[in-house]
């Protein structure tokens, strides 16, 4: 079946401006997650959904990041006001649940600059 | 504290040669612990897991409680085993499900 699919594969943007990346997890997997990679800092746990909610945002770097997921399908990563540090490839995952020690299936990622 | 250190950023070796690639973590608990590799342009995928036990592409990892370490081996390296690999612990408490992940070796190996 299809995987975790991402949108847009790459967008710049200017600082300042806000901008949306989408994930489509693997349908019927009802856990999904936010991590972002950035050059010398690996891979950082930003959010997950357990359906539609999210339990913990404690991941989120700042109150400029925000995220949801409607109909249990579907998430959206916001950053408002981008800094120059947002700058990341940014990795969506799903899971068939939330768990101690469920695969996790990535998706391509959506790699942010900006300007 | 949850972490994972994976102390090497690069490792080169000749095709053929062994090659292992460390991975030692922090935990409080039972740990589950994975590879994930991310081959060239493609998306991060899971290698393997400790609790199954399997080899993977001719990769195995054992899980060492009293080293706290799950390195990543390999008898007889190819060429397109070069990749970027990562060494992830998967978290609990309030953010259960989440992984942590080292900041990964990439692998080169050499014809």
């Amino acid at each position: 079946g299809a995987g975790v699919s991402q949108s847009p594969s790459n967008k710049v943007t200017e600082k300042g401006k806000d901008v949306e990346l989408r994930c489509d997890p693997i349908s019927g997997h009802t856990a999904l997650y936010w991590y972002r990679q950035s050059l010398g800092q690996g891979l950082e746990f930003l959010i997950y959904f357990q359906g539609n909610s999210a339990p913990d945002k404690s991941g989120l770097p700042s109150d400029r990041f925000s995220a949801e997921r409607t109909g249990g399908s579907v998430s959206t990563l916001t950053i408002q006001r981008t800094q120059q540090e947002d700058s990341a490839v940014y990795l969506c995952a799903s899971s068939r649940q939330v768990g101690h020690g469920e695969t996790q299936y990535f998706g391509p990622g959506t790699r942010l600059l900006v300007l | 504290a949850q972490r994972v250190t994976q102390p090497e950023k690069l490792l080169s070796v000749f095709k053929g040669a062994p090659v292992e690639l460390k991975c030692n973590y922090s935990y409080s608990g039972s740990p589950e612990l994975f590879w994930y590799v991310q081959y060239s342009r493609q998306r991060l995928q899971l290698l393997l897991r400790h609790i199954s036990r399997e080899s993977i592409k001719g990769f195995t990892a054992d899980l060492n409680k009293g080293e706290t370490s799950f390195h990543l081996k390999k008898p007889f390296a190819q060429e397109e085993d070069s990749a970027m690999y990562y060494c992830a612990l998967s978290g609990l408490g309030g953010s259960q499900g989440n992984l942590i992940f080292g900041k990964g070796t990439k692998l080169s190996v050499k014809p």
